[in-house]
Order: C-alpha cells, then structure tokens, then sequence
C-alpha cells in the first residue's frame, strides 16, 4: 500500500507547465530524498529525478524537482507530447524500512 | 551500455514456486545493491526486495517477507528471486533494477531498468 500521494492525472497543452504533487510524512520525504520515474505506455520504468532535483544524463532539463518538509514535486514546463506517461514518485520510509513509490499521476497532453 | 535483463516469468499456480533471474552488464555488478520492483496489470508499482552489494544485506517488503528469496551470484553478474507459496495477488511484470545513492546519507534510487518478466499465478 502507497504512503506517498499523487494526483491521479494531471494534464496541459503542449507548451504548458504541468505539476505533479508528491505528499509524504516524516518518516519518508522529510528524512530522505525522493526520486522521480517516469513510465512510457508499455515500457519498464525509467529514472527521471533523483536526489529531489538531480537528472540523469540524458533528461531534458524541462524536467525539475523539488522537496519542501514532507512534499515534493516534479514540473515539467514547455510540455510535449512525448511527455504523455505516468509518473511516480518514490522514497525510502525510515518506519517501515522500506522503499515506497507513490500512488502514480497519468499525464495527458491535451 | 547498463542492461538488466530479466528472465524466468511464467504462468504457475497458486501454492507454486517460481524462479526468476536478471543478466546484468554494461556496469561493476558486484559494488551495487540491486532490487525487485513488480507492477500489477494496471497498477502502481511496489518494491519487492533489495540485495546489498559490497555490504551483505536482504531486505523484503512485507507483501513477500517469508515466501520471496533474493540472492545474487556476482560470478555471473546474475540476481535471482525464489519465489514460492505464489498467490494470485503476485501476478505482475517483474522489473530487476540496480540500486544508486548512498543510504546513509537517506539518497536511495533505481538508476537501471531492466525490460521485465510476466508472472502470472492462475489455477
């Protein structure tokens, strides 16, 4: 079961600023870094975010991440239609001493 | 060129046991922890188990915690995952990753992806 939340779907015009919410608590994004993953219709996974706002080589930088106490958040500005997927946040929580994803948000580019 | 490639997945039934691997290369196997992830058709994604790499750890999510066996041969840059007593609640596309970051510091990811392998737990 998630402990992180996300907005079921989010969605803009190409060209918009779309975000993405991840709520947390303490034991997870307060005390650890959150990482984002970005999942293409039928593909496996693929690290978008890490360490709250650091891409991986290769990652467009209209992709960004933030953290503030028990939240983070993806943006992505100047959206494409290749952005179309689902995205998931993800953190280790300390009480449960486990990773955990959150509930994931569909982007859709109207 | 980092790949992962998973392998193992099938149609079993419940009560049945199953074993899955993941070929690593393209990276130094051996110095980096590596984990399960599974997606349930439809669903979100959920961590499975993590394996340490220099530093000889296991870790299991409690959805598996005593049916699931992770293991690594760093010989043949090679993870498995013994699965037994599967439920139809397993049923998923099983994705072997290589864990980055430093878990001290609380900066834990899944850098790699591998393809992933459908297990399917049916009667």
């Amino acid at each position: 079961q998630s402990v992180l939340t996300q907005p079921p779907s989010a969605s803009g015009t190409p060209g918009q600023r779309v975000t993405i919410s991840c709520s947390g608590s303490s034991s997870n994004i307060r005390s650890n870094a959150v990482n984002w993953y970005q999942q293409l219709p039928g593909t496996a996974p693929k690290l978008l975010i890490y360490t709250n706002n650091q891409r991986p080589s290769g990652v467009p930088d209209r992709f960004s991440g933030s953290k503030s106490g028990t939240s983070a958040s993806l943006a992505i500005s100047g959206l494409q239609s290749e952005d179309e997927a689902d995205y998931y946040c993800a953190s280790w929580d300390d009480s449960l001493h486990s990773h955990i994803f959150g509930t994931g948000t569909k982007v859709t580019v109207l | 060129e980092v790949q992962l490639l998973e392998s193992g997945g099938g149609l079993v039934q419940p009560g049945g046991s199953l074993r899955l691997s993941c070929a690593a290369s393209g990276f130094t196997f051996n110095i980096y922890a590596m984990s399960w992830v599974r997606q349930a058709p439809g669903k979100g994604l959920e961590w499975v188990s993590t394996i340490g790499g220099i530093d000889p750890f296991t870790l299991y999510a409690d959805s598996v915690k005593g049916r699931f066996t992770i293991s690594r041969d760093n010989s043949k840059n090679t993870l498995y995952l013994q699965m037994s007593s599967l439920r139809a609640e397993d049923t998923a596309v099983y994705y072997c990753t290589n864990r980055a970051g430093v878990a001290a510091a609380g900066t834990r990811y899944f850098e790699h992806w591998g393809q992933g392998t459908l297990v399917t737990v049916s009667s």
